[in-house]
């Protein structure tokens, strides 16, 4: 079936790096754009950053701009997600999703969690 | 803090109707950027609730309908359930680049 599985996330300190995955199956990969989306505790949600299907796009939200990367693999079915120089605010679920030209993100991953602590 | 502006909780009993709206501005919404809404139930990832302003995904029960007019967007629950308590987020795009949710709205059944 469809699916997106997120992984990579766990405890950091602040200044820290961690890089996510998401490994996406049931689908064409190649054909479909793939964003991050975040939510703190309690909080609502965040878009984070975008990479197109051929990876030749990629946008940032002004939070996470020069301290995280986006990527994919498309032979590997992933995206990735580098954040360095991690806050206490970028303590979240991130979650993976897929989208296309037309129809917005309509499968998203289960979640992996980031803390930032010290 | 997002561009985009819901109400942080909406209410009605079984049965009736509800709406919630989403305010941007001419940089997202009034720039003729489509809106989308997810529900997100307590625990779980988002869903795709409507997308492309009205247009609803296969599955979603036609109680729930959208619209966009101006700067903003509106989300209309029919026959309210106990099943629709849930989180609601609007989403566009803005001229920055980027794709902002709204602030979230929290919809309690009676």
């Amino acid at each position: 079936q469809v699916q997106l599985v997120e992984s990579g996330g766990g405890l950091v300190k602040p200044g820290g790096s961690l890089r996510l995955s998401c490994a996406a199956s049931g689908f064409t990969f190649s054909d479909y754009h793939m964003s991050w989306i975040r939510q703190a505790p309690g909080q609502g949600l965040e878009w984070v950053s975008y990479i197109s299907s051929g990876g030749s796009r990629i946008y940032y939200a002004d939070s996470v701009k020069g301290r995280f990367t986006i990527s994919r693999d498309n032979a590997k079915k992933s995206v990735y997600l580098q954040m360095n120089s991690l806050r206490v605010e970028d303590m979240a679920v991130y979650y993976c999703a897929r989208e296309s030209d037309i129809v917005p993100l309509d499968v998203w991953g289960q979640g992996t969690t980031v803390t930032v602590s010290s | 803090q997002s561009v985009l502006t819901q109400p942080p909780s909406v209410s009605g009993a079984p049965g009736q109707r509800v709406t919630i709206s989403c305010t941007g501005s001419s940089s997202n919404i009034g720039a003729g950027y489509a809106v989308h809404w997810y529900q997100q139930l307590p625990g779980t990832a988002p869903k795709l609730l409507i997308y492309g302003n009205s247009n609803r995904p296969s599955g979603v029960p036609d109680r729930f309908s959208g619209s966009k007019s101006g700067t903003s967007a509106s989300l209309a629950i029919t026959g309210l359930q106990a099943e629709d308590e849930a989180d609601y987020y609007c989403q566009s795009y803005d001229s920055s680049l980027s794709a902002p949710f709204g602030t979230g709205t929290k919809v309690t059944v009676l």
